[in-house]
């Protein structure tokens, strides 16, 4: 166990639709990065936040966004679902890198979202 | 920006053979780097890390790494693989002036009984 929660485990939509899925970092990490993993594209990152903000973006479409609330849990939301976002959906946390933090990201269970 | 290559895409071996997987990352500096292991439907959990030190790394579950600078290389290795060895794993390079973690495309290992 990482630590990491994520909620939920599974999620069945329509096309067209729009979801949410939750992640809570593990105790004292400040970032939160969400990934999609698909079996056509593996393992890409989609966005990072740290302590509240937007840090970083990668392969994010812009149907889909992210947010990181005060308790620093994060939600990222899809919308306009289609066949293709159907994937597994990873939350990671960390420390900032420093002292006691070195770049490590720990990750949750994951969401697997099936658009149909 | 740093990349990462797993030469590997995909390794089949029987029980109690050695294994050894590897991995290249771009360019040099400071580097932080570890091995992720993704077993059949489960997340990501960390396997090992280098950040600075003794250039061989234990991990968990048996497995080493070693560190190459001069060869930019992070190889993962397993004396005697075990059935429930079979998984997918990742390389990363900690990226530090964007705090990310760069992943390469991973190496899906499955070792027969």
């Amino acid at each position: 166990d990482s630590g990491v929660t994520q909620t939920p485990k599974h999620l069945i939509t329509a096309t067209g639709q729009r979801v949410t899925l939750r992640c809570s970092p593990r105790s004292g990490d400040l970032s939160v990065y969400w990934y999609q993993q698909s079996l056509d594209q593996g393992l890409q990152f989609l966005i990072q936040y740290y302590n509240g903000e937007e840090r970083a973006k990668g392969n994010i479409l812009e149907r889909f966004s992210a947010q990181q609330f005060p308790d620093l849990h994060s939600e990222l939301n899809l919308s306009s679902l289609e066949l293709g976002d159907s994937a597994l959906y990873f939350c990671a946390s960390s420390l900032p890198p420093g002292p006691g933090g070195f770049g490590e990201q720990y990750f949750g269970p994951g969401t697997r979202l099936t658009v149909t | 920006a740093q990349s990462v290559s797993q030469h590997n895409h995909h390794v089949i071996l029987s029980e109690a053979a050695s294994l050894e997987l590897g991995c290249n990352y771009s360019y040099g500096g400071t580097v932080n780097l570890f091995w992720y292991v993704q077993y059949p439907g489960q997340h990501l959990q960390l396997l090992l890390k280098y950040f600075s030190g003794d250039p061989l790394v234990k991990g968990i579950k048996g497995f080493e790494a070693e560190f190459i600078k001069s060869k930019f290389s992070f190889n993962l290795r397993k004396p005697s693989v075990q059935w429930s060895d079979t998984a997918e794993y990742f390389c990363a390079v900690f990226e530090w002036n964007t705090d990310k973690l760069i992943f390469g495309t991973g190496t899906r290992l499955q070792v027969f009984p």
